[in-house]
């Protein structure tokens, strides 16, 4: 089945205990990205990566890495979580560039005390 | 910068009935738009996308139009059902290679 994987689902944390949020795609798509998810806000984006060692940041970057070592994989690393961190965040793919169809994972859901 | 928007937050209407959900956008250079839905504790669900060099496309119970001239998007769902309960939100292409979301549209069927 063509999905978009993401882990974990949920996420308790402490302010400076660094995390990954891992995502994992299986449909050989090349543009991948994170999105945060806020009460009230649209999805933002936080960084985006049109092919294997190729990312950019999107809209809200500070505080977040991420890396494309492979096709199939793009983890959002947080070196230094901080309370404001906390948010649903949601991986996608499409199939090339950023003008198509965008598929999401089931989200991760992070709290960070 | 960029925006879209939603034109209201909830939306209540009775099964069988049709539904229709507003969408702004602030760019005139976008030329991709997507419907998604999304059921509480789960991610965005594809609906049915649209391309600038067309005003409308239709799917199976799901119609999206494109009004370039205001820049405004609405998804019209026909014969509403309990399983369309759900949270609808547009996205909008901007050249930069990302989207722009809107907020989403909170949709109540009435059994």
């Amino acid at each position: 089945e063509a999905q978009v994987t993401q882990n974990p689902r949920y996420l308790i944390t402490v302010t400076g205990k660094k995390l990954t949020v891992t995502c994992s795609q299986n449909m050989n798509h090349e543009y991948m990205s994170w999105y945060r998810q806020d009460p009230g806000l649209g999805l933002r984006q936080i960084y985006y990566s049109m092919n294997v060692e190729v990312t950019d940041k999107g809209d809200v970057p500070e505080g977040y890495k991420v890396s494309r070592k492979e096709k199939r994989n793009f983890p959002l690393i947080l070196e230094s979580p901080s309370p404001n961190q906390t948010s649903l965040y949601f991986c996608a793919s499409s199939l090339n560039r950023g003008n198509e169809k965008l598929f999401f994972g089931s989200g991760t859901q992070l709290s960070v005390l | 910068g960029e925006s879209v928007g939603l034109h209201l937050p909830t939306l209540s209407v009775q099964e069988g009935d049709n539904s229709i959900i507003n969408c702004a956008y602030s760019n005139s250079a976008s030329d991709y738009f997507i419907w998604y839905k999304q059921e509480s504790g789960k991610g965005p669900q594809f609906i049915i996308d649209i391309r600038s060099n067309m005003d409308k496309r239709q799917g199976q119970r799901v119609t999206v139009l494109l009004n370039k001239t205001v820049k405004h998007l609405s998804l019209q769902i026909a014969a509403t059902q309990p399983g369309d309960s759900a949270v609808y939100f547009c996205a909008a292409y901007f050249t930069g290679n990302q989207f722009y979301f809107g907020t989403g549209t909170s949709l109540t069927v009435i059994p």
